[in-house]
């Protein structure tokens, strides 16, 4: 067990609602990454949290938002749910500054738009 | 063993063989490569990682090949057992970048 924790296991939406996901950091990690796996595929990062901004972005529209507070933990939010959101959503937390090498994936949120 | 000479999305492997996950990846700036285990309902487990500035590297029972110059990296697990049936996903890191872009993943499946 990698000691990152994610909340809640299982989501069922409606397209159009907003979703918030919970994630906890490995203690004495700063960085929290956030990716959306689809079914069959590999992650795909969204964004990174560090210090409390964000520290960089992946192909992902702004519906798609985040925060980090100030005990390292960290939230995703999506608006506007589309059916296409469905998939696992993970967290990695990560001890490195601005430039992060190990990361440690949490067990992650299924979320299913319907 | 069984080896996979160029990325196949599965793997069946013989319990107690050695086995051989290929992954190519794309970015010649990449600085660090890892490779993750994913069982099913789980989320991703750091297996090995490895830096640009070396060619191999060794874990218990696993050892991670690295070949800038085609590309390529390998993951190579010895003596497999049944716990190591899971999606297997090797991931890339570009000097001074922030995130993992993940390949496609390779499911091993041991057979007893």
């Amino acid at each position: 067990e990698t000691g990152v924790t994610q909340s809640p296991t299982h989501l069922i939406k409606t397209r159009g609602q907003q979703v918030t996901l919970r994630c906890s950091s490995q203690s004495g990690h700063n960085t929290v990454s956030w990716y959306q796996q689809a079914l069959g595929q590999g992650p795909q990062f969204i964004f990174q949290y560090y210090r409390e901004e964000e520290n960089g972005r992946g192909n992902f529209p702004p519906r798609f938002s985040g925060l980090q507070f100030p005990n390292y933990s960290s939230e995703l939010n999506v608006n506007a749910l589309e059916l296409d959101d469905s998939a696992l959503y993970l967290c990695a937390s990560s001890s490195q500054g601005i430039v992060s090498y190990e990361q440690y994936f949490g067990p992650g949120t299924r979320l299913t738009v319907t | 063993g069984e080896s996979v000479g160029l990325h196949l999305p599965t793997l069946s492997v013989q319990e107690g063989d050695n086995s051989i996950i290929n992954c190519a990846y794309s970015n010649s700036a990449s600085d660090y490569f890892i490779w993750y285990k994913q069982e099913s309902g789980k989320g991703p487990q750091f297996i090995i990682d490895i830096r640009s500035n070396m060619d191999k590297r060794q874990g218990q029972r696993v050892t991670v090949l690295l070949n800038k110059t085609v590309k390529h990296l390998s993951l190579q697990i010895a003596a497999t057992q049944p716990g190591d049936s899971a999606v297997y996903f090797c991931a890339e890191k570009a000097e001074g970048d922030y995130k993992l872009s993940f390949g496609a993943g390779t499911t091993v499946t041991v057979r007893a």
